[in-house]
């Protein structure tokens, strides 16, 4: 069955301090895995898709990679700004997607 | 401009009420979707229109009825209402049918069954 893991639950950061998160898939065929970021009482906001094995992309302090069983978003000197529920999903090729349960990030200032 | 909008943003109703929400996107997409956010995050897809056909229809109980009378319009209606409904619904929008291309989400209408 497929499956999105995303690790840790939660995460707190000092401001400044970078770190990674991990999302681990096993997905029949993946064609895409996307990250997402979630505000509280907000929709799912696009950040990356990544579509292949050694694919990477960046956006201000962000950086996503895919390996061909996990992918990592690395957030580089973080910001208090940067606080809110980042979520990754596969998509197969059995045109299913398939979300993980996010991982909760705060940055302290 | 608001690009995937869903009314309406908070729902408080008994059980054994029928209620609807309704989404609409500006976004010129030919996809709709309706998911349910439980409360441990999960993001689960119910269904999924393709100008106007439904392509899409995971295991939902069929007190759960989609209708899409455009491309543009997505709307759920549901049907006597248990406290398993209450959740946080998500209305999203993507092109090219089924594909890989990313989703854009409405801010989630908050369903409350008392």
């Amino acid at each position: 069955e497929d499956q999105v893991t995303q690790s840790p639950e939660a995460l707190r950061l000092q401001e400044g301090e970078s770190s990674s998160l991990n999302c681990s898939y096993t997905v029949s065929g993946l064609r895409g895995l996307f990250w997402y970021r979630q505000d509280p009482g907000k929709g799912p906001e696009f950040l990356f898709t990544l579509y292949s094995a050694g694919e990477e992309k960046e956006k201000e302090r962000l950086k996503a990679t895919l390996t061909k069983k996990e992918s990592f978003l690395h957030i580089t000197a973080p910001k208090p700004e940067d606080s809110a529920t980042y979520l990754c999903a596969g998509y197969s090729s059995a045109s299913k997607i398939i979300f993980g349960s996010g991982t909760r990030l705060s940055i302290r200032p | 401009d608001t690009a995937v909008s869903q009314t309406p943003k908070y729902l408080v109703t008994q059980m054994g009420n029928d209620k609807s929400i309704k989404c609409e996107q500006n976004l010129g997409h030919d996809t709709m979707y309706w998911y349910k956010q439980d409360s441990k995050k999960f993001l689960k897809i119910m269904f999924s229109y393709n100008n106007k056909e439904l392509i899409i229809n995971e295991t939902v109980p069929n007190r759960f009825s989609p209708k899409s009378p455009d491309k543009a319009h997505l709307n759920l209606h549901i049907n006597s209402l248990e406290l398993g409904d209450s959740a946080v619904y998500f209305c999203a929008s993507s092109t090219g049918g089924l594909s890989n291309q990313p989703q854009h989400f409405g801010d989630g209408t908050r369903l409350s069954i008392l």
